[in-house]
């Protein structure tokens, strides 16, 4: 597709359960972008990956929270142990480079919700 | 530490023209963006000032000053469609993350 790609659309789970989400950004974009927007709020970075350089990880809320980025494209934030404050929408960008004035497109984010 | 403060609602009816500012604090400064979002959608990025000055694009314009921390993003002949949360993000100095405001709740009305 044309766009960023996240799946599952939505997620529930118990608490003290892991979960994955995927990002599947646009076709040739070297840099991917996760944050979380809780209802109402603006978006709060998480993690950053560009090309095959360190990811910035200094927005992860906790040791519980971890991303990987395969092969340059697809991009998997793993959650475990969820907490209720996770509660969350999970939303991945990527960008054509890291420039500065390059803009994130963002995809439709996966809705989670931890009972 | 990094802060963005914008209004949290505005209203206006259509036709008019709307001003949402945004003023922010960063160690370092790379450029302000603004994203709109509807609700349920993914954001979408509409501008983005890295130097002092107006950048136009359609209806749409926005401004910022870096001497006093501050940007606007200009709608006019506002149409119902552009009801929509707006977030100003700022690009703090050495990083490529945004830090997003809490955003601006937009309604139009006829």
């Amino acid at each position: 597709g044309a766009g960023v790609s996240q799946s599952p659309s939505n997620k529930v789970t118990e608490k003290g359960k892991d979960v994955e989400l995927r990002c599947d950004p646009i076709s040739g974009h070297t840099a991917l972008y996760w944050y979380r927007q809780s209802l109402g709020q603006g978006l709060e970075f998480l993690i950053y990956f560009q090309g095959n350089s360190a990811p910035d990880k200094s927005g992860l809320p906790s040791d519980r929270f971890s991303a990987e980025r395969t092969g340059g494209s697809v991009s998997t934030l793993t959650i475990q142990r969820t907490q209720q404050e996770d509660s969350a929408v999970y939303l991945c960008a990527s960008s054509a480079t890291g420039d500065r004035n390059q803009p994130q497109h963002f995809g439709d984010g996966t809705r989670l919700s931890i009972l | 530490g990094q802060s963005l403060e914008q209004p949290s609602e505005v209203t206006a009816v259509e036709g008019a023209i709307v001003q949402i500012n945004c003023t922010y604090q960063t160690s370092g400064f790379y450029g302000l963006s603004w994203y709109q979002q509807h609700d349920g959608g993914a954001p979408t990025f509409l501008s983005y000032n890295g130097l002092d000055g107006l950048e136009e694009t359609g209806r749409f314009s926005s401004f910022l000053s870096r001497s006093d921390s501050y940007g606007y993003l200009l709608l006019q002949e506002l149409q119902m469609k552009d009801s929509a949360s707006y977030f100003c993000a700022v690009r703090p100095g050495g990083y490529n993350k945004l830090i997003f405001g809490a955003g601006t709740r937009l309604a139009v009305h006829p």
